[in-house]
């Protein structure tokens, strides 16, 4: 199976300063269309994981523009220009391209 | 808008059975793949299962293969989870979410406890 890695686990973050996390897969993403299925959820306490950057950039609708992921091959980056106080939570990526699909183990943001 | 609604959690015994519903509305159900997913405590996001518009098009967890049964029912707009054989590490919140390789719209889940 395609192993998930992010790093950091955790990381406390101050109001208004950027933020990055950084996830790594064990071999590479490109599927046999030619798109690379690297995904970016959040789950905020109490919630249900949701959505925010599909293949690899792609923001979803409603997702504030303050996130934005990047990445190809085996390392990606999820990064957030600015951090609000509704962005505390945890953040997995995940691959979509070989079967089965895999969760990284997540990262918890918080503020400081 | 996308709404998913996962029902038919619960306590059950190791060794026992449950069937998980999801009902999808606010998009063509029968044009998606669907997806279920868990989450534990212990071992995080874990993919489950996936079926694909028309049913044809399955996968399974090597967890779950032999155990878990998925299905659909177009006509009602509802994805299924057959769960037997039930064991303590399946103990998770389930969730189905709309599409497979780039998964949406996760319901808010149903809780799924085995134990004696």
């Amino acid at each position: 199976d395609v192993v998930m890695t992010q790093s950091p686990l955790s990381l406390p973050v101050t109001l208004g300063q950027p933020a990055s996390i950084s996830c790594r897969s064990s071999q590479g993403l490109v599927y046999s269309d030619g798109s690379t299925y690297v995904n970016w959820f959040q789950q905020r306490p109490g919630q249900s994981p949701r959505r925010l950057i599909y293949q690899v950039s792609t923001r979803d609708s409603g997702v504030p523009d303050r996130f934005s992921g990047s990445g190809s091959g085996t390392d990606f980056t999820l990064k957030i220009s600015r951090v609000e106080a509704e962005d505390v939570g945890v953040y997995y990526c995940m691959q979509g391209t070989h079967w089965p699909f895999t969760f990284g183990p997540g990262t918890k943001v918080d503020i400081k | 808008q996308v709404q998913l609604v996962e029902s038919g959690g619960g306590l059950v015994k190791p060794g026992g059975s449950l069937r998980l519903s999801c009902v999808a509305s606010g998009f063509t159900f029968s044009d998606y793949y669907m997806t279920w997913i868990r989450q534990s405590p212990g071992k995080g996001l874990e993919w489950l299962s996936y079926i694909g518009p028309g049913g044809g098009s399955i996968s399974y967890a090597d967890s779950v293969k032999g155990r878990f049964t998925i299905s659909r029912d177009n006509a009602k707009n509802s994805l299924f989870l057959q769960m037997n054989s039930l064991r303590a590490e399946d103990t998770a919140v389930y969730y189905c979410a709309k599409q497979a390789r780039i998964p949406n719209n996760w319901g808010q889940g149903t809780l799924v406890t085995v134990s004696s």
